[in-house]
């Protein structure tokens, strides 16, 4: 059971450059989300999805893309990325029908040139 | 939405030495969680705690959510504990919202 994870770990972009980070669930959980992390704060929230086929924008969505096409997986999108989208970015997931604790990826390192 | 505010900001300890951790938040909240981050950036579920107390180890978790606050103790601290804590609350909506987090130094 691996949990959640994300890949890649870490990532140096050019401006204007684009990327997809995956994320995956092994817990069958109906609700996933992306947040980033920037020094001195705590997390926020980019997008979240309820379930599959399904997404919706969080505190901070400007620049971001997501898609949800499995169950399993949430596939954050960067089309031209910006030096300020340099973070760690982070995944999670939940249960929709046991406690609503949320569990975490490991976190994506991107440093945008 | 709602506003969580952690205190204090930074905590340096001596190592053997108790601490506690106050997270405060404006509203009702159907889910509250503590979590650890690590000097490697991990986050690491501390508690699941939307009110009620437990205790793992040498950390417990109070929560009194009539009053819209929580609480997280540290007792005989060790170097290990250093890092980051952060409060992260729900409201009703399917979305954590999380505090600045507390800075812990514990020192040999």
């Amino acid at each position: 059971n691996a949990g959640v994870t994300q890949t890649p770990k870490f990532r140096v972009l050019k401006t204007g450059q684009s990327m997809t980070l995956l994320c995956a669930q092994d817990m069958n959980h109906e609700y996933m989300y992306w947040y980033r992390q920037d020094p001195g704060m705590g997390l926020r929230l980019i997008h979240y999805s309820v379930g599959e086929g399904t997404t919706a924008k969080g505190e901070v969505p400007d620049g971001y893309n997501v898609s949800r096409l499995k169950k399993q997986n949430f596939l954050l999108g960067l089309e031209s990325a910006a030096p300020s989208q340099t973070s760690v970015y982070f995944c999670a997931s939940r249960s929709r029908d046991r406690s609503y604790e949320q569990y975490f990826g490991p976190g994506t390192r991107l440093t945008v040139t | 939405g709602i506003q969580v505010e952690q205190s204090p900001p930074d905590l340096i300890l001596q190592e053997g030495a108790n601490s506690t951790l106050r997270c405060n938040f404006s509203d009702s909240v159907n889910n509250l969680q503590w979590f650890h981050q690590n000097p490697w950036g991990q986050l690491i579920n501390l508690f699941y705690i939307p009110s009620g107390t437990k205790q793992n180890g040498r950390l417990s978790a109070t929560t009194v959510a009539t009053e819209r606050y929580s609480l997280l103790y540290i007792s005989s601290s060790q170097t290990t504990d250093s890092g980051v804590y952060f409060c992260a609350v729900e409201p009703n909506d399917y979305k954590l919202s999380f505090g600045a987090g507390t800075t812990v130094t514990v020192r040999a």
